[in-house]
């Protein structure tokens, strides 16, 4: 596609749902990262996935949540029994490959748990 | 030390003025530098990126980069109130990994 692609693009939810936000990177880029991006703040990694593996998980807040990253493309964040803390906007961006391409982000997911 | 600092701001530039914002750095290792514009309520863009010691100019913005001192800097031209955004630096870490400054907010005065 022209551009990274996300959904939902806004996702409301209750407390101790599940819920799955997805990427789509723009093609040909073999590198994928989400971010989180809480109101008024920066940019906090979560992961990045460097074809279908990822070789730094080590934003991820807690073991409740995960990520995947199938045929090298579109990738699915999952957030289990969501908490309150967990509102805010989900960033995804691509890049050719990790370190020195730059990343194109995609729109983001607004999560907010009510 | 943080590993990429920027000032918060907000920055206030009169309309037509150049605008200065500035970032350092803390690994010696890192070769990659961007730079980002974030609306209120958007996604970060592109706007910039560096990877030499010197300038590097794209019409009414220039990058400049000193490794030696861990320092990168974007400089807006002839500043308009659409310039008006965060603006987020970025440094590429000796393992590949991509740090993101807090970024600086710039408003533009008309």
């Amino acid at each position: 596609g022209a551009g990274v692609s996300q959904s939902p693009s806004n996702k409301v939810t209750e407390k101790g749902k599940d819920v799955e936000l997805r990427c789509d990177p723009i093609s040909g880029h073999t590198a994928l990262y989400w971010y989180r991006q809480s109101l008024g703040q920066g940019l906090e990694f979560l992961i990045y996935f460097q074809g279908n593996s990822a070789p730094d998980k080590s934003g991820l807040p807690s073991d409740r949540f995960s990520a995947e990253r199938t045929g090298g493309s579109v990738s699915t964040l999952t957030i289990q029994r969501t908490q309150q803390e967990d509102s805010a906007v989900y960033l995804c961006a691509s890049s050719f490959a990790s370190g020195t391409y730059e990343q194109y982000f995609g729109p983001g997911t607004r999560l907010t748990v009510t | 030390q943080k590993e990429v600092e920027q000032n918060s701001g907000p920055l206030s530039v009169p309309e037509g003025a150049i605008a200065s914002l500035n970032c350092t750095y803390s690994d010696r290792g890192s070769q990659s530098f961007f730079w980002y514009r974030q609306y209120s309520g958007k996604s970060p863009e592109l706007i910039m990126s560096i990877y030499s010691n010197g300038d590097k100019e794209d019409g009414r913005f220039t990058a400049q980069l000193n490794k030696a001192s861990q320092y990168v800097s974007l400089l807006i031209r002839d500043s308009q109130p659409s310039d008006s955004a965060t603006y987020l630096c970025a440094v590429e870490r000796r393992d590949d990994k991509i740090i993101f400054g807090k970024g600086t907010r710039l408003h533009i005065l008309p």
